[in-house]
């Protein structure tokens, strides 16, 4: 399986302050059409994950500008510009290109 | 608005069968590949299994091979999962999310317990 590792585990910000969250991959999640499935998802707590990047640097419909993501073949970066409070909750990063899908274990972002 | 609605979840004893459903609306659900995740209480996010737009083509998670079953009618805007010979570590909320850019679309959950 398609292992994901995200670092930190847990992330304190302070609210307006930029925050960076990484995501590496066991193996490269680019496919020949060059397209890379890497993505991203906030689940606040109590609430089903939603959609924040898709193919690594694409944001979803919705999702504010603050948000951004980069990276290419096994290692990836999502940030926040300003952290926001309601930016609270846990961030997975997923790879949707080997089957079985996998995800990352989380990071949680808290207001410091 | 684009839409899922999970049921079918509840307490069960282990070895025995559950059948989750999940209906789309605001979208043509006939399009699109679905997918069901689950997550077990105070852990992270886990992929189960995944059906085409049509049907035709189904992947599971190792762990569930054999004992769960994906599977939709379009008809009626709903993908189902059969959940049989459960375990304890079954437990979780299931959730179903739309293929769309990676899963674009979430439903709110069921919550499966497999508890003695």
């Amino acid at each position: 399986d398609t292992v994901l590792t995200q670092t930190p585990v847990t992330l304190a910000v302070t609210l307006g302050q930029p925050a960076s969250i990484s995501c590496t991959s066991s193996q490269s999640l680019r496919h020949t059409d060059g397209k890379t499935f890497l993505y991203w998802y906030l689940q606040r707590a109590g609430q089903s994950p939603h959609l924040l990047l898709y193919e690594v640097s694409n944001r979803f419909s919705g999702v504010p500008d603050r948000f951004s993501g980069s990276g290419s073949e096994t290692d990836f970066t999502l940030k926040i510009s300003r952290v926001e409070a309601d930016d609270i909750g846990v961030y997975y990063c997923m790879q949707g290109i080997h089957l079985p899908l996998t995800f990352g274990q989380g990071t949680r972002l808290e207001i410091k | 608005q684009e839409q899922l609605v999970e049921s079918g979840g509840g307490v069960v004893q282990p070895g025995t069968s559950l059948r989750l459903a999940c209906v789309g609306s605001g979208f043509t659900f006939k399009n699109y590949g679905m997918n069901w995740v689950r997550q077990a209480p105070g852990k992270g996010l886990e992929w189960v299994a995944v059906i085409y737009y049509d049907g035709t083509n189904k992947y599971y998670k190792d762990s569930v091979k054999g004992r769960f079953i994906i599977s939709r009618d379009n008809s009626k805007s709903t993908v189902y999962l059969d959940l049989s010979g459960l375990r304890v570590e079954d437990t979780a909320s299931y959730y179903c999310a739309r293929v769309g850019h990676g899963m674009d679309v979430w439903g709110q959950g069921t919550t499966v317990i497999v508890s003695s």
